[in-house]
């Protein structure tokens, strides 16, 4: 299947500091999607993007749909606790599944 | 709105022992359908996914199996767990606007003993 590659594998940062992780892809996709998955729950959507270049927030969380449509990448400002968890892309071809990422896990320190 | 419905939340089975996990899912009919596993702390991995009833595709060869008897039912199967099968299993259901993505359920902790 097709794979997605997520940077970094893991992060480990202090409260307050801002975030940014990234996702490519092997192929072109023309929907890139974010989500979080908090400790022993499923994935959550967080923001959806359907075109290249698109710049959307949701509040502290900013996501950015790459030029080469190959690559999605998310922000976070201002980290708080809560913000702990696995952070996935997914991205899809028309008429395709979604494909996941392998995550980026985040752990804040307060 | 969607929502789905997993369980048990955990299951502590032996090995050789049968399995049996159910998805229900509410909203759109005829929803597509998935089963995703986590091992811990990594990636999702698809199992298999449906577009219909009776309809199933899978994804890598295992010691799993799926059905689906009813448009908003899904189960996951075995017949004889193996230590490998351990790990954290999502039921997906694809959004009623199919670009918003999945919506997942709150997942089974399956720990083989």
């Amino acid at each position: 299947g097709q794979q997605l590659n997520q940077s970094p594998q893991s992060m480990f940062i202090q409260e307050g500091e801002d975030v940014s992780m990234n996702c490519t892809s092997s192929s072109i996709f023309n929907t890139w999607l974010w989500y979080k998955q908090d400790p022993g729950e499923g994935p959550v959507l967080l923001i959806a993007l359907y075109k290249a270049g698109e710049l959307t927030s949701n509040g502290r969380l900013t996501a950015q749909f790459g030029i080469t449509r190959k690559d999605s990448f998310l922000n976070i400002s201002a980290s708080i606790p809560s913000d702990v968890g696995i952070y996935f892309c997914a991205g899809r071809r028309a008429g395709n599944q979604f494909y996941f990422g392998t995550g980026t896990s985040l752990t804040v320190i307060p | 709105s969607q929502t789905i419905h997993q369980w048990p939340a955990t299951l502590v089975q032996p090995v050789g022992s049968p399995l049996s996990l159910e998805c229900t899912v509410e909203g759109t009919s005829n929803p597509n359908l998935y089963w995703y596993r986590q091992a811990a702390g990594r990636g999702l991995q698809l199992l298999f996914y449906s577009v219909g009833i009776g309809q199933i595709s899978s994804e890598v060869p295992q010691n799993l199996s799926a059905s689906r008897p009813q448009d908003r039912q899904f189960i996951l199967s075995s017949k004889k767990l193996l230590l490998s099968d351990s790990g954290f299993y999502l039921c997906a259901q694809e959004h009623d606007r199919a670009l918003k993505g999945y919506t997942f359920g709150s997942g089974t902790r399956l720990t083989v003993v």
